[in-house]
């Protein structure tokens, strides 16, 4: 139990694209979910804490306009990367809370986004 | 000082050896401990999940929390080379944010 799937696996796209990144909790309902960034050989980054139905909160430094987020259903969350540039480059990775709080957070198997 | 400090190897070993890995917190408010692995460019997978201190054990796993020192530690038994990958402690506070703090992870080899 408690998978969670996130898609597309590996994106490649020119600079000045925008690219939604989809986070589904399959088999559980997903009251809170987090986005997070990962650069090479370093730990994982949170970005925001999407909860479904309400605004994101975002950490200090993450521009909201730039990581656009929605959690319009408990099981899906969305990241937007709006207008990305090479520095977006980079591992983005979703996980999701199963039910109460307390519980342990559940990964997806991430997004490679590569901008040319 | 980092909240989670952990030493980033990275770690050896051959098959069948007794992995130790370890994590220090500095913030006593932590009360949930956490270890994920993460294989190579694959999203971290919760290995254990503990809230008390003392053990817990799941197969050749097991995980040790003594909160009166801030240490945790995941212990692999009998250890195999589909263990290498990188493992990550993660710490979070009762109550509240459901936020996790990380450690950078342990880069672990297991050789035939």
């Amino acid at each position: 139990g408690a998978v969670v799937s996130q898609h597309p696996s590996r994106v490649i796209c020119k600079s000045g694209t925008s690219v939604k990144i989809e986070c589904r909790s399959l088999d559980f309902q997903a009251t809170t979910m987090f986005w997070y960034r990962q650069f090479p050989k370093q730990s994982l980054m949170l970005m925001a804490t999407s909860n479904e139905g309400s605004k994101a909160t975002y950490e200090q430094g993450v521009e909201k306009d730039k990581f656009l987020i929605n959690h319009a259903s408990l099981t899906l969350s969305t990241l937007t990367v709006t207008s990305a540039h090479p520095e977006d480059s980079s591992f983005y990775i979703c996980s999701a809370i199963e039910g109460s709080s307390n519980q342990p957070q559940h990964f997806g198997d991430g997004t490679r986004l590569s901008i040319l | 000082q980092k909240e989670v400090e952990q030493d980033p190897g990275p770690l050896s070993v051959p098959e069948g050896a007794i992995v130790s890995l370890n994590c220090t917190y500095s913030n006593s408010a932590f009360q949930y401990f956490m270890w994920y692995r993460q294989y190579s460019r694959k999203g971290p997978e919760l290995l254990m999940y503990t809230y008390s201190s003392g053990n817990k054990e799941d197969g050749r796993f097991t995980a040790q929390v003594d909160k009166s020192s801030k240490y945790i530690s995941l212990f692999i038994r009998d250890s195999q080379p589909s263990d290498s990958a990188t493992y990550l402690c993660a710490v979070k506070e009762e109550g509240g944010s459901e936020k996790l703090v990380f450690g950078k992870g342990t880069k672990l080899t297991v050789n035939p």
